[in-house]
C-alpha cells in the first residue's frame, strides 16, 4: 500500500535555529515527490516538485532533497513568516494522476 | 490568473440538508480534484477529472456524495443529505499534465453541518 510519513508532527523553533522536515514514502513506483506549505485558514500551497534520488530545489530559505526512501525539507535561518504546516505528497506509478499526502509537519518558529 | 475560486468559504448546515459546493479550476489546466481535510484524516482525495470525465471516485466516501463537471471552468461536489461527520474543509485543486502535474489548490470550504 501507498503510504507517506512525515515527522516529527510538530516543531518548534527559534529564529535563525536551522532544522530539517522528514519525509518517509513507500510507493510502487515514484513519479514525483512534492511539497506544499500550507498557512491556517487557507489551501496547500506548492513548493517544489522532484522526481529522482539525489535531486534538490531551493527556494529563499528551503531547500528540499530526495532519496529513493526519503524525502527532507531543510529550513536555513528560519524567520516567524515560516511558521505554517509543510506537507509532503507522493504520486505514485500506475497511470493515475493523483497524489498521496503524508499528515504534515506543524513548524512554528519563535522570534 | 486569479487561481482555483470556491464558493462558497464557509457553509453551516443541518443536518439532512442538501450542500453544493462549487469550483472554478485555473484557466487551461486539465485535471481537476476534489479533497477533504480533517483533523484525524489529514487531506484526503475524493475524486478527480480529466478533461471533465471522471476518472477515479474511489474515495467518495458513500452514495451520498456526488460530483460533476459539465464543462472546463466549472465543477460541483454534491452532499445529498449532509450528516454531521461531512463536517470538514473542502479543497478543490487543478493541475496541467504540460506543468508537470503539480496541484494549485482552492482557498477551501468549511463546512459544519449541525
Amino acid at each position: 500500500e501507498d503510504q507517506v510519513t512525515q515527522s516529527p508532527e510538530a516543531l518548534r523553533l527559534q529564529e535563525g535555529e536551522s532544522s530539517s522536515l522528514n519525509c518517509s514514502y513507500t510507493v510502487s513506483g515514484l513519479r514525483g515527490l512534492f511539497w506544499y506549505r500550507q498557512d491556517p485558514g487557507k489551501g496547500p500551497e506548492f513548493l517544489f516538485t522532484l522526481y529522482s534520488a539525489g535531486e534538490e530545489k531551493e527556494k529563499e530559505r528551503l531547500k528540499a532533497t530526495l532519496t529513493k526512501k526519503e524525502s527532507f525539507l531543510h529550513i536555513t535561518a528560519p524567520k516567524p513568516e515560516d511558521s505554517a504546516t509543510y506537507l509532503c505528497a507522493v504520486r505514485p506509478g500506475g497511470g493515475y494522476n493523483k497524489l498521496i499526502f503524508g499528515a504534515g509537519t506543524r513548524l512554528a518558529v519563535h522570534p | 490568473d486569479a487561481g482555483v475560486i470556491q464558493s462558497p468559504r464557509h457553509e453551516v448546515t443541518e443536518m439532512g440538508q442538501e450542500v453544493t459546493l462549487r469550483c472554478k479550476p485555473i484557466s487551461g489546466h486539465d485535471y481537476l480534484f476534489w479533497y477533504r481535510q480533517t483533523m484525524m484524516r489529514g487531506l484526503e482525495l475524493l475524486i478527480y477529472f480529466n478533461n471533465n470525465v471522471p476518472i477515479d471516485d474511489s474515495g467518495m466516501p458513500e452514495d451520498r456524495f456526488s460530483a460533476k463537471m459539465p464543462n472546463a471552468s466549472f465543477s460541483t461536489l454534491k452532499i445529498q443529505p449532509s450528516e454531521p461527520r461531512d463536517s470538514a474543509v473542502y479543497f478543490c485543486a487543478s493541475s496541467e499534465r504540460a506543468g508537470g502535474y503539480e496541484q494549485y489548490f482552492g482557498p477551501g470550504t468549511r463546512l459544519t453541518v449541525t
